[in-house]
């Protein structure tokens, strides 16, 4: 039990579907993060969140749109993606985006364009 | 540009023997390090953290050494076990009491010979 659950595990979408991402964290964290993990490639951070607010967008293409409706929950809208989004993407979450404390990870969601 | 890496992309280890995996970092206001485990499959895992105000922590089984002066990091695994077979990334935090998000290496896979 990681404290950060990712749903779903696996998802297959055509370019034109509209679909979204679900992380919740059960570790009372202010600060949550997106990431893509591609292969032979370091985890690229996406988005961060600390207390509800976007703190970051890593020049992420806007075809990715998160929504932090509160300190626990994160999603990811995912619309009109391109093959080379295919990836694992991760979500985590820390105490707060200020201190050095570790970040949770989840088990990722594995997302698959056609 | 600044970077975190590993030195190896593959580890290979008999069981029982003490596994060293190495990181170099470039930015010299990191100020907190972390080591992760991904096994295939899951999301990183928290291994060990250490601050920059720290040379050497220890936890179970595992010690993190931190070598400023040429910017090294090391990861120890004591009497390695079949399930320490994994990817292990380690990432930095920059300096200022924390960033967005954490800067990861690629990663180097430990495989454990029987």
């Amino acid at each position: 039990e990681t404290g950060v659950t990712q749903t779903p595990r696996h998802l297959v979408m055509g370019m034109t579907n509209k679909k979204s991402l679900k992380c919740e964290q059960h570790l009372g964290h202010n600060a949550m993060y997106w990431y893509k993990q591609s292969a032979k490639k370091p985890l690229e951070l996406m988005f961060v969140y600390n207390f509800k607010e976007q703190t970051e967008n890593n020049s992420v293409p806007s075809r990715f749109s998160p929504e932090c409706p509160n300190s626990s929950h994160l999603f990811l809208h995912l619309h009109t993606l391109q093959p080379e989004d295919s990836a694992l993407y991760l979500c985590a979450s820390s105490q707060d985006r200020r201190s050095n404390q570790p970040q949770h990870f989840g088990d990722g969601t594995r997302l698959s364009i056609l | 540009g600044e970077s975190v890496g590993l030195h190896l992309p593959t580890l290979s280890v008999q069981e029982g023997d003490n596994s060293i995996i190495n990181c170099a970092y470039s930015n010299s206001a990191s100020d907190y390090f972390i080591w992760y485990k991904q096994e295939s499959g899951k999301g990183p895992q928290f291994i060990i953290d250490i601050r920059s105000n720290m040379d050497k922590r220890q936890g179970q089984r595992v010690t993190v050494l931190l070598n400023k002066t040429v910017k090294h990091l090391s990861l120890q695994i004591a009497a390695t076990q079949p399930g320490d077979s994994a990817v292990y990334f380690c990432a930095e935090n920059m300096g200022g009491g924390g960033a967005d998000g954490l800067t990861f290496g690629k990663g180097t896979h430990l495989i454990i010979q029987p």
